[in-house]
């Protein structure tokens, strides 16, 4: 089982959609979550962390399921320039601060 | 400015060379990472850095490895490269969660 999975897609949306993406993780000590996102061919870039709480940043809100491990992202009135792979990423608070990804979800949004 | 910078963008070479990738950040950031991305887009991490410890994935071969010669720096060099080697390079820096990611190296073992 990989420790984060995601469903690669990808999503197709047209413009003004809302969509959501969903993530599970394997490692119950994981402390730390985040979404990524990837243009093709580009680095990953931060795009939240998600808060027990859950947090929205605009269009953008991340819930976290501590019991059933998984983590969400859901998108508003998508716009074409949100065309990217999203990656879900957990920190398990070892030494190193290393980072967990997962395979990322692929969403097109179309006009 | 560009905060975390690789060089080269793209490596080209032949099975058996030995070459390097190097790093450079310019944020301050006492943790430095290098990652590896292979043709099916999985990140995966090879090392962490914060010039005083290093730490290692257990499944990253002994052929590579991270040399720092001050804070800001963090390069990987690769011995032996073999096909399975082709994949794209990230560097990354943090001061805490964050980590902001170098535009990657493309290698190709030919």
């Amino acid at each position: 089982r990989k420790e984060v999975e995601q469903d690669p897609g990808p999503f197709n949306v047209p413009e003004g959609a809302t969509v959501a993406f969903n993530c599970t993780y394997s490692n119950s000590a994981s402390q730390s979550f985040f979404w990524y996102r990837q243009d093709c061919r580009k680095e990953p870039k931060l795009l939240m962390s998600v808060y027990s709480s859950g947090n929205e940043d605009g269009r953008f809100t991340a819930q976290l399921n501590r019991a059933s491990q998984y983590i969400s992202l859901l998108i508003r009135d998508s716009k074409l320039s949100d065309s990217a792979t999203y990656l879900c990423v957990v920190n398990v608070g070892d030494a190193g601060n290393m980072l967990t990804f997962g395979g990322g979800t692929r969403l097109m949004v179309k006009p | 400015d560009t905060a975390v910078s690789q060089t080269p963008k793209y490596l080209v070479t032949q099975m058996g060379n030995d070459k390097s990738i190097k790093c450079e950040q310019n944020l301050g950031h006492d943790t430095m990472y290098w990652y590896k991305q292979d043709s099916k887009k999985f990140l995966k991490i090879m090392f962490s850095y914060n010039n005083k410890e290093l730490i290692i994935n257990e499944t990253v071969p002994n052929r590579f490895s991270p040399k720092s010669p001050d804070k800001a720096h963090l390069n990987l060099h690769i011995n032996s490269l073999e096909l399975g080697d082709s994949a794209v390079y990230f560097c990354a820096s943090s001061r805490n969660y964050e980590q902001y990611f170098g535009p990657g190296t493309r290698l190709t073992v030919t």
